[in-house]
């Protein structure tokens, strides 16, 4: 099966600065998708940002931005101008080009000081 | 468009009984996921349900087990309650994709918290 690594359990940033979030993963499937989603304290978890293992070039959705090196497994989060309302648990997930089954990291917790 | 729906949102049941949660799918969605969410476990995915028939399956006993409806609502059930089944459950829908030929982007439902005394 495949695994999901997010090695910082817990980050923190100053309101409107940058933060980077970690994850890399172990498969030898050459198509794949790769997601960061959101889910705030007693709160839904909700999709951040999607990028296609086939396509080179970085997904970006405003703030959030993700660095995807396929040969290094690495898929990191970045988002800038970080607001007050960022503050949640991040988990990276892998899934398959076949079959539906994601795979979870185990999370970062991200603190945002006001 | 209405998002994924739990009922019910919280649930206290004892050791030995048994639980049936529901998850209704976004409208047009037709697979839905389920995953158990603990502290020490992190998600973890119990089975899929797609136009009413399980695709994929967790590594979970058979205590756990679920059923999709004809209109997408998907049912799970947890027999035999262990204290250790205390959770969050969540569901997760998604759409076919015509383009990928499978289905695509899950999204998640608020989750039912499980507790088991």
């Amino acid at each position: 099966a495949q695994t999901v690594t997010q090695s910082q359990p817990e980050m923190s940033v100053q309101e409107a600065e940058t933060v980077t979030l970690s994850c890399t993963y172990d498969t030898s499937e050459s198509d794949y998708y790769l997601f960061w989603y959101k889910q705030p304290p007693s709160r839904q978890m909700i999709l951040v940002i999607r990028q296609e293992a086939y396509k080179q070039q970085n997904a970006t959705e405003n703030r959030f931005s993700v660095n995807f090196q396929k040969a290094a497994k690495s898929f990191s989060l970045k988002i800038s101008d970080s607001q007050l309302g960022d503050a949640a648990m991040y988990f990276c997930a892998y899934r398959s080009s076949t079959g539906n089954q994601f795979y979870f990291g185990t999370g970062t917790s991200l603190t945002v000081i006001p | 468009k209405a998002g994924v729906t739990q009922t019910p949102r919280y649930l206290i049941k004892t050791r030995g009984q048994q639980v049936t949660l529901s998850c209704s799918p976004i409208s047009g969605h037709r697979s839905v996921s389920w995953y158990q969410q603990t502290p020490g476990q992190g998600l973890q995915f119990l089975f899929e349900y797609f136009s009413e028939t399980q695709r994929n399956k967790g590594n979970f006993p058979g205590r756990f087990s679920g059923r999709q409806f004809s209109n997408s609502r998907s049912e799970m059930n947890v027999s035999t309650l262990e204290l250790g089944d205390s959770a969050l459950y969540l569901c997760a829908s998604s759409r076919w994709s015509l383009l990928r030929g499978d289905t695509d982007t899950q999204y998640f439902g608020p989750g039912t918290r499980l507790t088991v005394l």
